[in-house]
């Protein structure tokens, strides 16, 4: 059925470090693949997309990559900072809906 | 603009108690979502209105309905609460139609607790 894998569900780095989180989907015939991001108490807010006909997306200091061979993708931060830390959500698109990962807790320490 | 603006912000229910949760949206989109939040289990959709006048259930429908009122309104009812419908709702709409390629913007929740 439909389904969404992310990994890791919780992730530490320092000031300046990269992070990268990554995903997987079960429906080869999804073809939208955006990344939200939420932080404690507020709504989750879209931080970039990515469609099937591209392989990757930067803006400024993320970026987001799509292997639809391998039916993943992942979401990369540069140059992190404290305001990073938040719960990252990828998600794939089926029919009609979006189906969300189990999201990534991401913690960034000064 | 307001965006999706959801109604009310928090609310304690015993059980078996009903009641509705509201949701409009002010971008002439066409399809809404609602989703419920637990911790460790992401967003999980509850219902969708793919248009006017359409709905469908999503991954966990058990004890909920919806309608869709107009094109802004999308209201989520709780016939008889069960603790288990504790959770954080978001509400989110879309332009997209019949295709998920546009993105959602959410609303600001619903915290829901039911004794």
């Amino acid at each position: 059925g439909e389904n969404v894998e992310q990994h890791p569900s919780t992730l530490s780095v320092q000031e300046g470090d990269s992070a990268v989180i990554k995903c997987t989907y079960s429906d080869s015939a999804s073809n939208y693949f955006p990344w939200y991001k939420q932080e404690l108490g507020k709504r989750p807010q879209l931080i970039i997309d990515i469609r099937s006909n591209v392989g990757e997306k930067k803006d400024q200091r993320i970026a987001v990559t799509l292997n639809k061979t391998a039916k993943h993708f992942s979401l990369h931060i540069t140059e992190t900072q404290p305001e990073d830390s938040a719960v990252y959500f990828c998600a794939a698109g089926y029919t009609d809906k979006l189906i969300f990962g189990t999201g990534t807790r991401l913690q960034v320490f000064p | 603009n307001a965006g999706v603006t959801q109604t009310p912000k928090f609310q304690v229910l015993k059980t078996g108690q009903s009641m509705t949760l509201q949701c409009a949206q002010d971008m002439n989109h066409n399809s809404m979502y609602w989703y419920r939040q637990d911790p460790g289990m992401g967003l999980r959709l509850i219902y969708y209105s793919a248009s006017e006048g359409t709905t469908d259930k999503g991954e966990v429908p058990n004890g909920y309905n919806v309608s869709r009122l107009n094109k802004r309104e999308f209201s989520l009812r709780l016939e008889s609460a069960a603790p288990s419908q504790t959770s954080v709702y978001f509400c989110a709409s879309s332009e997209a139609v019949e295709a998920p390629d546009q993105p959602q913007h959410f609303g600001d929740g619903t915290r829901l607790s039911i004794l």
